[in-house]
């Protein structure tokens, strides 16, 4: 049973528009929440966090969002732009077991 | 340079011919893990190790072994290969306890199995 899940695989996007990536998770003990960026023959590579206490986190153009009573979390890019167009997995961290958990990831395509 | 090296990139073999995939870390990170990507089902871990001689079973760990005789090295093997793992498979580290700074992932290992 995934504890973590994107339920949008793809996603397109007009440049200089905003992104919007959602995930849900299942555990309320998660520590902190990360986001993953994927291109094609490349590992992922970490983009942003946010640990459970907080709410917003930013980093220049990417902000991430955590609504705790949901049980959710939004990663936007504003403004979006065609480099941006990649996998983005969403996961999550539980610090009792060091270990992470992935989403299935959704695939972001930014339109020139 | 920061990173995770795995290799080969790519690998074709047969059902049954034991293969090793090798990963390699600079960080002097305590923790490494293997994980496979199917589409629809994101990444899975496969096994993971939280130090030197200390491994332990992720979420899918069939048909797989791993070792960590030195920090930097946790090779993956697959003794007796089948076609269900046909996958893409990729290595990560991080330092142990480091949630919020996630993984550092390594380009990744497709493997076909036929």
């Amino acid at each position: 049973d995934q504890q973590v899940k994107q339920n949008s695989p793809s996603l397109s996007v007009q440049e200089g528009r905003i992104s919007i990536l959602n995930c849900d998770y299942t555990n309320s003990m998660f520590d902190y929440f990360l986001w993953y960026k994927k291109y094609p023959a490349e590992g992922p590579t970490f983009l942003i966090s946010i640990s459970s206490i907080k709410d917003k986190n930013e980093d220049g153009r990417f902000t991430v969002f955590l609504n705790k009573s949901a049980k959710h979390l939004s990663l936007h890019i504003v403004p979006s732009q065609p480099g941006d167009s990649a996998v983005y997995f969403c996961a999550a961290y539980d610090y009792n077991f060091n270990k992470f958990y992935f989403g299935s990831g959704t695939k972001l395509n930014v339109k020139p | 340079e920061a990173q995770v090296t795995q290799n080969p990139r790519y690998l074709i073999t047969v059902t049954g011919k034991k293969l090793t995939v090798t990963c390699s870390q600079n960080m002097n990170h305590e923790y490494m893990s293997w994980y496979r990507q199917d589409p629809g089902l994101g990444l899975r871990q496969i096994y993971y190790s939280m130090n030197v001689e200390v491994t332990d079973k992720g979420d899918v760990p069939e048909g797989y072994k791993v070792s960590r005789k030195e920090k930097r090295n946790f090779p993956l093997i697959l003794e007796s290969p089948s076609p269900n793992q046909t996958s893409l498979y990729f290595c990560a580290s991080s330092r142990t306890g480091t949630g919020g700074g996630g993984y550092t992932f390594g380009s990744g290992t497709r493997l076909t199995v036929v």
